[in-house]
């Protein structure tokens, strides 16, 4: 089992709408929780943190479930500019302390 | 603020070959990651440093791959030979400061990565 898992996608949307992403990840352990975006060809970009108690930044909602070993990501009201591959990252709790990445799952925002 | 430098931004050689990296992170990051990402897949560790000592290289395929942070800055990473599946790109990332037994400032800075191909 992979120890970040991401639906791949494309999720294709049209401007102004609501889209979800899902991710789950496999040590109990976990203590630090994040989104990273990926432009096309450029490298990735911290997007938002993710708290316990859910965080939101504008348009960008991130939520934890510890229970379910699962993160989510809400974005409202999508724009042109949110097409990019969205990285779910987990710092596993095993001596490791490097970002561990999903494999992305990609959106593409159409007029 | 000058962000992680990396070089070359491509690079292409023949299987068999040796091919070499380098990074400059962000001044005052004492962590530096190496990363490949496959086409498709998100980035994998390769190695991390902390100062200059080897954090974690597990998933370092050691008979082929190296790596060095000279006094704790610049940072190489060698591939020597190289196969036809280890065409990718290579991002080099830092951050401010992981500690063992806590998680702070731990925001990753990458380069724009090198991009190898291997014929």
């Amino acid at each position: 089992r992979k120890e970040v898992e991401q639906d791949p996608g494309p999720f294709n949307v049209p401007e102004g709408a609501t889209v979800a992403f899902n991710c789950t990840y496999s040590n109990s352990a976990s203590q630090s929780f994040f989104w990273y975006r990926q432009d096309c060809r450029k490298e990735p970009k911290l997007l938002m943190s993710v708290y316990s108690s859910g965080n939101e930044d504008g348009r960008f909602t991130a939520q934890l479930n510890r229970a379910s070993q699962y993160i989510s990501l809400l974005i409202r009201d999508s724009k042109l500019s949110d097409s990019a591959t969205y990285l779910c990252v987990v710092i596993l709790d095993t001596g490791r302390r490097a970002l561990t990445f999903g494999s992305g799952t990609r959106l593409q925002v159409q007029p | 603020e000058a962000g992680v430098a990396q070089s070359p931004r491509y690079k292409i050689i023949e299987k068999r070959q040796s091919v070499a990296f380098w990074c400059n992170p962000i001044s005052g990051h004492a962590t530096l990651y190496w990363y490949q990402q496959i086409l498709g897949q998100g980035p994998k560790l390769l190695i991390q440093f902390q100062n200059n000592g080897v954090v974690d290289d597990s998933q370092l395929p050691k008979d082929r791959f190296s790596a060095e942070r000279l006094k704790g800055v610049d940072s190489t990473l060698k591939i020597q030979p190289a196969k036809l599946e280890d065409s990718a790109v290579y991002l080099c990332a830092s951050s401010l400061e992981v500690l063992r037994t806590e998680i702070k400032n731990t925001e990753a800075f990458f380069g724009q990565g090198t991009r190898l191909t291997v014929v």
